[in-house]
Formats: structure tokens, sequence, C-alpha cells
């Protein structure tokens, strides 16, 4: 099993919806989630960090939590074709000296 | 916000050249520095820890002789791709975080690598 796994997509939801990104990491003891997007030929860039159960909203952006499945999501929004890119779940992995550990990635294409 | 610069963005070398890049963290100490590199399509691979002071820890597979990396301070790692081959082609990524627990990776704007 993948320490930190996503599903790789394309995930292909029309303008206006809401795109669901799941992600899944090994580490029972993991405390600290993030989520990164990243548009073709640019470097990663923070969208949202999140530490506890429950959900977090940031703008037309959610992630949600459950440590007790281990897993976390992030919602969007009200989906633009500017959201089109690739996003990387990633997550602190005990069992890999507490490096920050990236998932494969969903890319994601909103079509107008 | 915390903020990387790498530099350079874009770089072409020939065959058998060698090439630094630069890592800085503009606004904050960094003891740890994370080199990345990504081929097209294809997701994140972590190459290197940079430690400050220290040697850098390599991933497994990745060659510390043609990878060398330097951080001598609290702001700046290098990273140089020795002798070059088109296989090295690729995109380079340096990231840091502030020192705070649970501080999120910051990531530079990336250098991408043509070796001709």
């Amino acid at each position: 099993q993948k320490e930190v796994e996503q599903n790789s997509g394309p995930l292909s939801v029309p303008e206006g919806a809401i795109a669901s990104l799941n992600c899944t990491y090994s580490d029972r003891v993991s405390q600290s989630f993030f989520w990164y997007r990243q548009y073709s030929g640019k470097s990663p860039e923070l969208i949202m960090s999140i530490y506890s159960n429950g959900d977090k909203e940031d703008g037309r952006f959610t992630a949600q939590l459950n440590k007790a499945s281990q897993y976390v999501s992030l919602l969007i929004r009200d989906s633009q074709p500017s959201d089109s890119a690739t996003y990387l779940c990633a997550v602190n992995i005990k069992a890999a000296g507490n490096k920050l550990t990236f998932g494969g990635g969903t890319r994601v294409l909103v079509k107008p | 916000g915390a903020v990387v610069s790498q530099h350079p963005s874009r770089v072409i070398c020939k065959s058998g050249t060698s090439v630094k890049i630069e890592c800085r963290s503009l606004d904050f100490q960094a003891t740890t520095m994370f080199w990345y590199r990504q081929f097209p399509k294809q997701s994140l691979m972590l190459m290197a820890t940079s430690n400050e002071g220290s040697k850098a820890t390599y991933e497994q597979g990745v060659e510390k002789d043609k990878f060398l990396i330097n951080h001598a301070s609290l702001t700046l790692s290098t990273l140089t791709v020795t002798s070059a081959h088109p296989e090295d082609s690729s995109f380079y990524i340096c990231s840091a975080s502030p020192q705070i627990k649970n501080s999120p990776l910051h990531f530079g704007n990336g250098t991408r690598l043509t070796v001709t």
C-alpha cells in the first residue's frame, strides 16, 4: 500500500459543479494534511491545510479530514475552468521521518 | 507568507557540463530544504533533504555524487547536477518550511533543465 494514495483521474466536472477529490493515507499518527494545486509546467502551490477532524472552508475550497478512516478530501465548489490542474494531497508520514509525502495527484478538468 | 525563491527558472546545457540551481528562503530561516524532481506527467519525487551545516540525506536511487547539495546558510541551498546527461532533463523544484510545528512546505518556482 502506498503511503498516500489518490485517484489519478482525470476528474471531469462541468463548470459550476462541485469537484470532489479524495486521498487516503497509511500512517494512523499523521497530524498534518495539505492540499496543493499544480498547473502544468509550474510548481505546486498550497491551497489548504488541515490538522483536525472535520471540515475547513476557505473560499470555494473545503477540506475534510477523518483520521479514524484515514482519509482527507477536498471539495471545490462552483468549479471554474481555471481550477483545471493537478491536485496533490500531502501528509506528514512518521514512518518516513515526518517528511511530507505526496500522493500521485488527481488531474481535474473543468469543462465550460 | 513564506516565500521560496529558485533560480534559474530555465536552463539549457550541453551534455557533460554541470548546472547549479539555487534555492533561497526569502523571509524565513530553513534548517532543512527539500529537492524534488518531476518528469512530464509524473508525480513529484523527493530526491534529497538538504540540511544546513551538514550532509544532505539522499533518497534511495539518487546518486549523491551526481547531485551535489550544499546548504551553507539558513536561507540558501544549492543543487548541482554534475556531468549532466539528457536523461537528467527534468523539472527540479526546491521547497522549505518555516521552523514551526505543522508548517506546510512552500515551493520555489522550479527549474526546467534541458540537457542537449
